[in-house]
């Protein structure tokens, strides 16, 4: 099944203590990118991959980091979490580079900083 | 810059009256524009999407949208609700042209509830 596959699906941590979610999708799509939701602001660009070692900066970057080692997956990490990341996260993966197509999303991260 | 403003973050219809979510854009080139749904508890599932072919655009589960370049609006519609239409829904920009500026802006969304 096509599919893109978010883990952890809720994770609660402390302040300060690093974490990594993953995202992988079998689509073998080129581009990949991370959002967060929060009530009232819909979703947000974090930050996006066109290929395998491009990333690039979203509309809130800040506190995140990415990489994209592989096609398939495009882990994200948060060095050093605060209380504000809390959030659900959605990671997305799109066909090619044409803008035109739909992104697929995973179904989501909700991350709980205490 | 792009940006979508939806109108509304509650609506409330009955069983069997018209839907209409409004999705109002702007966008310094022709946009693409895309319709999502969210069931409770899972990601973001595509409706439709606007990508300057035929302006009214059909989609899944019986939605339909129409681009209106002279009002800036993509808003969505269904004719007749059913309670499974129940979830949040979220209007997004891409501008266009294909290549360039890969962002996706999400409006803030609009949750449906359908009165039986």
């Amino acid at each position: 099944e096509a599919q893109v596959t978010q883990n952890p699906r809720y994770l609660i941590t402390v302040t300060g203590k690093k974490l990594t979610v993953t995202c992988s999708q079998n689509m073998n799509h080129e581009y990949m990118s991370w959002y967060r939701q929060d009530p009232g602001l819909g979703l947000r660009q974090i930050y996006y991959s066109m290929n395998v070692e491009v990333t690039d900066k979203g509309d809130v970057p800040e506190g995140y980091k990415v990489s994209r080692k592989e096609k398939r997956n495009f882990p994200l990490i948060l060095e050093s979490p605060s209380p504000n990341q809390t959030s659900l996260y959605f990671c997305a993966s799109r066909p090619g580079a044409l803008k035109s197509y739909e992104q697929y999303f995973g179904p989501g991260t909700r991350l709980t900083v205490t | 810059a792009q940006s979508v403003t939806q109108l509304g973050s509650h609506v409330s219809v009955s069983e069997g009256a018209l839907v209409l979510l409004r999705c109002n854009y702007s966008s310094s080139v022709p946009p693409y524009l895309f319709w999502y749904v969210q069931y409770p508890n899972q990601g973001l599932q595509l409706l439709l999407k606007y990508t300057s072919a035929a302006t009214l655009v059909k989609g899944i589960n019986g939605f339909e949208a129409e681009f209106k370049k002279s009002e800036t609006s993509f808003h969505l519609t269904k004719p007749s609700a059913h309670m499974s239409d129940a979830a949040e829904y979220f209007c997004a920009v891409s501008e266009g042209s294909n290549f360039g500026n890969e962002k996706l802006t999400f409006g803030t969304g609009t949750r449906l509830t359908i009165i039986p």
